[in-house]
């Protein structure tokens, strides 16, 4: 079955610090990888995206991600995280569905804070 | 550049009433078109997807019901509210020709006391 796993619900960093939030997935075929986040009250925007090719990909914000097919991971990541930062973050894994376009299956999110 | 919009932004409605959120996407033609639910603390969970004018998909059975009259419109419509159809909604476009990205408007909170 294909899903999205997010391990944690809610991380807590010190403004500065490095970032990893996490994402496993089981798909079928060969996936397609994105990151998104979201803040309070507000849509989803799209930080990055993997398709093929460079297993790293660079994003928006600063962020960047690292496709490991052998984990079946798709970890984001950031250097130094600001408090502009604090959002949910969502995994989605998608591709062909039916021969009818796209369908994206989300994880649950990764709430992150960020202290001062 | 393309954009989407969603209105309203916000809605209560008492249970039993009806129920029509709109969707329209500017700059794009013939795009794939999806609603979203997302409930307080949780994921979001898709109702609904479109691959053109009057063709709809349902992914989870419920009072809700969905349309496309329009080629960049997507309508999300109830006869009667239930208490369960409270949360968060939101549209998205997906532009095919680019490996299926998604973008998502801004949302509408419905509240149905």
């Amino acid at each position: 079955a294909q899903s999205v796993t997010q391990p944690d619900i809610h991380i807590t960093v010190s403004e500065g610090a490095s970032l990893e939030l996490r994402c496993n997935y089981s798909y079928g075929a060969t996936p397609y990888l994105f990151w998104y986040v979201q803040s309070p009250g507000q849509g989803l925007q799209l930080l990055l995206k993997y398709f093929s090719g460079d297993t790293l990909v660079q994003g928006i914000k600063g962020f960047e991600a690292e496709f490991k097919r052998s984990q079946s991971s798709f970890n984001l990541r950031k250097p130094s995280v600001h408090w502009s930062d604090a959002a949910e973050y969502f995994c989605a894994v998608g591709g062909p569905y039916y021969n009818q376009g796209g369908k994206l299956i989300f994880g649950q999110g990764t709430e992150l804070s960020v202290k001062p | 550049s393309q954009t989407i919009h969603q209105w309203p932004a916000t809605l209560v409605q008492p249970v039993g009433s009806p129920l029509s959120l709109e969707c329209t996407v500017e700059g794009t033609s013939n795009p794939n078109l999806y609603w979203y639910r997302q409930a307080a603390g949780r994921g979001l969970q898709l109702l609904f997807y479109s691959v053109g004018i009057g063709q709809i998909s349902s992914e989870v059975p419920q009072n809700l019901s969905a349309s496309r009259p329009q080629d960049r419109q997507f309508i999300l419509s109830s006869k009667k509210l239930l208490l369960s159809d409270s949360g968060f909604y939101l549209c998205a476009w997906e532009r095919t020709s680019l490996g299926y990205e998604q973008y998502f408007g801004p949302g509408t909170r419905l509240t149905v006391t």
